[in-house]
């Protein structure tokens, strides 16, 4: 089967960095992706692995190691805003599988 | 850009009626997708369309659901007869060929079947 695992909740202090795990039983996909998905909102796309290693786009870098099914999103200077809902997804082509979701709380 | 665009946004009925979600991909995106979105199952990918046809409908729970694309800018997704365990917030989302790493979501709509 298929299936990524995700810790249910992460929580971490403003200005902190927090690491979002995602752990996955799946393979033969093209890359991992994150999302960002605040309470009653939609989820928004965040960073793309297509390649084994890591990946920066600001505040946020994603990370991708097919040889041991493991990828994780850092998140740096973490702000009051980052409190939201995170999630991996696996890429098959077009058909995307999305994780259990981590829950992010950061406390002033 | 306007986004993609869902509704109803709220849509509140009771087991047995037709429920009928619509949406609107961003102008110029080719896929189209519709997921549902329940705190047990997480985020489900039901149905996609790439270019209006139908592609993977896997996801589909049962023969109570049904999805059509009849243009470009325009998709449904119907359940009939709705049942309370259809309650969830179904999201549309649409891509472009070439950009498959990145989907935009709509709003969603937030359904209870009572």
């Amino acid at each position: 089967g298929q299936s990524l695992e995700q810790p249910s909740e992460v929580t971490a202090v403003e200005g902190a960095i927090v690491q979002i795990n995602c752990t996955y039983q799946t393979s033969g996909f093209y890359g991992l992706s994150w999302y960002q998905q605040h309470d009653g909102g939609a989820p928004t796309f965040l960073s793309y692995n297509a390649l084994d290693g890591l990946e920066e786009t600001g505040r946020f870098s994603s990370f991708l190691s097919r040889s041991d099914s493991y990828g994780y999103l850092l998140l740096q200077e973490l702000q009051m805003k980052d409190s939201a809902s995170y999630f991996c997804a696996v890429q098959r082509a077009y058909k995307y599988i999305f994780g259990t979701g981590t829950r992010l709380k950061v406390l002033a | 850009d306007a986004g993609v665009i869902q509704s109803p946004r709220h849509e509140v009925t009771e087991m047995g009626q037709e429920v009928t979600l619509r949406c609107k991909p961003i102008s110029g995106h080719d896929y189209l997708f519709w997921y549902r979105q329940t705190m047990m199952r997480g985020l489900e990918l039901l149905i996609y369309f790439n270019n209006n046809v139908p592609i993977d409908d896997s996801g589909m729970p049962e023969d109570r659901f049904s999805a059509k694309m009849p243009n470009a800018s325009f998709s449904t997704l119907k359940i009939q007869p709705s049942e309370p365990r259809d309650s969830a917030v179904y999201f549309c989302a649409s891509t472009l060929t070439g950009e498959e790493e990145t989907q935009y979501f709509g709003p969603g709509t937030r359904l209870l079947v009572l």
